[in-house]
């Protein structure tokens, strides 16, 4: 994995407006990534996810956005939600899926 | 269902003491894998199972050992516990090697 500080990367964004997440990669073997969300004292839960012959995936308010040209992975929240206040990792695995790799994490604070 | 369940929820050792830490699912998941998270960091892979009987290494096995006797459980053992594995704890199942992750909701261990 990444080397990582103490402090994780903050974005913070106005309730309604539109958040992107992004994250870099560094393994280009990597064949899949998933986005997920951790909420203060819980386990990391799933979000969205993308194969490497995808640029892009929808789900309900999210899109994920793959380049793999740059190695890099964003995470768009539409219409942002006080309930989406919480630290937000990309995962990449190979396309034996058995050793997932997660980035340092990145925490979205929604300003009502 | 239960989804993944983990006990202790907190749990203080000193060091040299072993313990093991439990981790059951319900959802007749074939993968199950074992993380650590530090302060502000992402989650790091300790050890994974693709099936019963099966065990790998991840990015951070040593003084951790595994072993799958059955689908439901995935029992961590800390041989002999040290300052260094001070950390939360996130066993997680999937039903196969691509796909959604389900975590348990942590075990936090603090080795004095």
């Amino acid at each position: 994995g990444e080397s990582v500080g103490l402090h994780l990367p903050t974005l913070s964004v106005q309730e309604g407006d539109n958040s992107i997440i992004n994250c870099a990669y560094s393994n280009s073997a990597s064949d899949y990534f998933i986005w997920y969300k951790q909420e203060s004292g819980k386990g990391p839960q799933f979000i969205i996810d993308i194969r490497s012959n995808m640029d892009k995936r929808q789900g309900q308010r999210v899109t994920v956005l793959l380049n793999k040209t740059v190695k890099h992975l964003s995470l768009q929240i539409a219409a942002t939600q006080p309930g989406d206040s919480a630290v937000y990792f990309c995962a990449e695995t190979d396309n034996y899926g058995q050793n997932f790799v997660f980035g340092p994490g990145t925490r979205l604070s929604v300003l009502p | 269902n239960a989804g993944v369940t983990q006990t202790p929820k907190f749990q203080v050792l000193k060091t040299g003491q072993s313990m093991t830490l439990q981790c059951a699912q319900d959802m007749n998941h074939e993968y199950m894998s074992w993380y650590r998270q530090d302060p502000g960091m992402g989650l790091r892979l300790i050890h994974y199972s693709v099936g019963a009987g099966i065990t790998d290494q991840g990015e951070v096995p040593n003084g951790y050992n595994v072993s799958r006797s059955t689908t439901e459980d995935f029992p961590l053992r800390l041989l002999s516990a040290a300052p260094s594995q001070t950390s939360v704890y996130f066993c997680a199942s999937s039903r196969g090697p691509m796909g959604e992750q389900y975590f348990g909701p942590g075990t936090r261990l603090t080795v004095t």
